[in-house]
């Protein structure tokens, strides 16, 4: 069964500073990985995704990450951080090889940007 | 403006009511879900759809039915509610494409409390 952990559920950078938000994940077939963000009362907004291909991916927002095979991780980052960029994140996992389309969600990082 | 609707945004229930959270798609996806999120517990699986007709169950199925019976519509009902119900409700839809999964589209989310 895959599963993801995210490893800080508050995480606290001051603006400009560098956003690393981690991601580790366990499947059991190469994964579909995906990096969601949402800020207060709102859905989830998609930031980026890995299907297969390179394995840097960049997103919205400035956000890129980088998925790890051996360290089964997905981190997500940013390499300076704005006050806008305060919202919860959430990691998601699909190893479902015909659609993706269950995904296994982290129990999210709250991102705070300090002055 | 396209995208996931979800109704009602907020709902009290009394403990045994029944009821249907609303979810409509205008994109003509063919993949629908029903997460709810808890504090602490990120996004759980409820149903699931991968075309009209075709649904399955999640992670936390026990307590809730769910039907397609067209593309657009995707209706969350609750049997007899209870508190542990209590729960924001997010409805998504996504589609494939020849690069794989896209990634799902939210819904704003229906804020339930069974009281």
């Amino acid at each position: 069964a895959q599963s993801v952990t995210q490893l800080g559920s508050h995480v606290s950078v001051s603006e400009g500073a560098l956003v690393l938000l981690r991601c580790n994940y366990s499947s059991s077939v190469p994964p579909y990985l995906f990096w969601y963000v949402q800020y207060p009362n709102q859905g989830l907004q998609l930031l980026l995704k890995y299907t297969t291909g390179a394995t840097l991916v960049k997103g919205i927002n400035g956000f890129e990450a980088e998925f790890k095979k051996s360290e089964t991780s997905f981190h997500l980052t940013k390499p300076s951080a704005h006050m806008s960029d305060a919202a919860e994140y959430f990691c998601a996992v699909s190893d479902d090889p015909g659609t993706a389309s269950k995904l296994t969600f982290g129990t999210g990082t709250r991102l705070q940007v300090t002055l | 403006n396209a995208g996931v609707t979800q109704t009602p945004k907020f709902q009290v229930l009394k403990t045994g009511q029944s009821m249907t959270l609303q979810c409509a798609q205008d994109m003509n996806h063919e993949y629908m879900s029903w997460y709810r999120q808890d504090p602490g517990m990120g996004l759980r699986l409820i149903h699931y759809s991968v075309g009209a007709g075709i649904t399955d169950q999640g992670e936390v199925p026990n307590g809730y039915n769910v039907s397609r019976s067209t593309t657009e519509d995707f209706p969350l009902r609750l049997l007899s509610a209870a508190p542990s119900q209590t729960s924001v409700y997010f409805c998504a839809s996504s589609y494939a494409a020849r690069g794989g999964f896209y990634g799902y589209t939210f819904g704003s989310g229906t804020r339930l409390t069974v009281v």
